[in-house]
């Protein structure tokens, strides 16, 4: 089962910056936080993940809370094309390739 | 790179018949994972190997299932008999085993199975 928790649904307008959060509080010391999206009719796609510190790519940024019970995936300028479900999966041990998808954050964005 | 290669993209067969499903993961990945996406159900994962071992099937919901890697480039998932609950989406993903990317997998498009 999956062991995080996200809001069911969200809208964000395009162009503004899209927080998606989600709950981990289960979470160990050596434990990742991995973020997948799945656009309609597409395989899931691989986004970002972290540890403990805060991580940034071409695709969104990742912001852990200090405590590491909760975290937040931003997407800086979102397009339309962000349209996806999000898909928040902890834990992740090392060696470990085993992902849990729950029901996700399915994100809307409004032109 | 072509990314995850899977075949047929659809496929639409007859209770009892058989259904072989194939994936050519991306080249130079050691991991391969098989998973099926329903609307009840959501994404689960069926299979998983490592250099071509299977390494956990505890997700293959039935004997009716069986998965082979023969080589690092190629892997199947057959159903056999089939039945119209094993309608869904199937995806293959591949990945990279490595220190702090382990959850880092590549999915392929995926092949929506529809048993009639």
């Amino acid at each position: 089962d999956a062991k995080t928790t996200q809001p069911p649904s969200m809208d964000c307008a395009e162009g503004r910056a899209a927080n998606l959060p989600c709950n981990h509080s289960t979470i160990s010391g050596n434990e990742y936080v991995y973020w997948y999206r799945q656009i309609h009719s597409q395989g899931p796609q691989y986004i970002i993940h972290g540890l403990k510190n805060n991580e940034t790519n071409e695709m969104a940024s990742l912001i852990i809370t200090e405590d590491r019970k909760s975290s937040t995936l931003i997407l800086p300028h979102a397009t339309l094309r962000d349209t996806a479900v999000y898909y928040c999966i902890a834990p992740i041990n090392f060696g470990n390739e085993k992902l849990t998808f729950g029901t996700g954050t399915r994100l809307t964005i409004i032109p | 790179d072509a990314g995850v290669i899977q075949s047929p993209r659809h496929e639409v067969t007859e209770m009892g018949q058989e259904v072989t499903l194939r994936c050519k993961p991306i080249s130079g990945h050691n991991s391969l994972f098989w998973y099926r996406q329903t609307m009840m159900r959501g994404l689960e994962l069926l299979i998983y190997f490592n250099n071509n071992v299977p390494i956990d099937d505890s997700g293959m919901p039935e004997d009716r299932f069986s998965a082979k890697m023969p080589n690092a480039s190629f892997s199947t998932l057959k159903i056999q008999p089939s039945e119209p609950r094993d309608s869904a989406v199937y995806f293959c993903a591949s990945s990279y085993l490595l220190a702090a990317s382990s959850g880092e997998q590549y999915f392929g498009p995926g092949t929506r199975l529809t048993v009639t």
